[in-house]
């Protein structure tokens, strides 16, 4: 079946630290893959998306790459903010539903 | 007005009870998701619907039913709660252009 892993947490940083979650999926076919970012108190936001094998979604200072060889999607950011404390979802869309990984806490120190 | 809109934010209950969380968006998405989080389990989709006459249940809908009363309401019910069943709900649209659209979810308490 269609499942997504992702690293435990919670991961702590200090400010401008460089940020790496890793994230694997098991798939049927090629789906697309997504970053959601959960603030403390508030629904999922989409922070980040790639539809096919090798592409690079990017916002806000986070990027991730589409890697079909080792079906990976690990989120990368190269200077965390305190701002960036939240918890971070890896998902996979198929067959219009989203399978989402168990979620990984971050924390910034100042 | 917020996208899609859950009612109640929290909501405290007791076990045996009944319960209805209720969704609705503006978003004009025809698919609509029920999904529960729990700490370190991420979201599992409880069920979805593809349009007003369209239901099916997720991985874990056992003790759970929904509701589609128009293209922009899905409602969710525990017919006899649990506590086991206390998590964060959350309610989600989505359309091939536009993508998934989140409300702010339903924290519910079973005691």
């Amino acid at each position: 079946g269609n499942s997504v892993t992702q690293m435990e947490g919670p991961v702590t940083l200090s400010e401008e630290a460089f940020l790496t979650i890793n994230c694997t999926y098991t798939a049927t076919g090629y789906p697309s893959l997504f970053w959601y970012v959960q603030y403390p108190g508030e629904g999922l936001q989409l922070l980040l998306k790639a539809t096919k094998a090798d592409d690079k979604g990017s916002n806000k200072g986070f990027e991730a790459t589409y890697r079909k060889e080792t079906t990976s999607f690990h989120l990368e950011k190269g200077s965390v903010q305190v701002s960036d404390s939240a918890v971070y979802f890896c998902a996979l869309e198929y067959g219009n539903k989203l399978v989402f990984g168990a979620g990984t806490i971050l924390r910034v120190k100042s | 007005d917020a996208d899609v809109t859950q009612t109640p934010r929290n909501r405290i209950t007791k076990t045996g009870k009944r319960i209805m969380l209720e969704c609705s968006q503006t978003k004009g998405h025809d698919r609509m998701y029920w999904y529960r989080q729990d700490p370190g389990l991420g979201l599992q989709l409880i069920y979805y619907s593809f349009d007003v006459k369209d239901i099916n249940k997720g991985e874990i809908s056992d003790g759970y039913s929904v509701s589609r009363q128009a293209q922009a309401k899905f409602s969710l019910s525990l017919e006899s709660a649990i506590p086991n069943q206390t998590a964060l709900y959350f309610c989600a649209t989505s359309d091939s252009g536009d993508g998934y659209t989140f409300g702010s979810g339903t924290r519910l308490t079973v005691v």
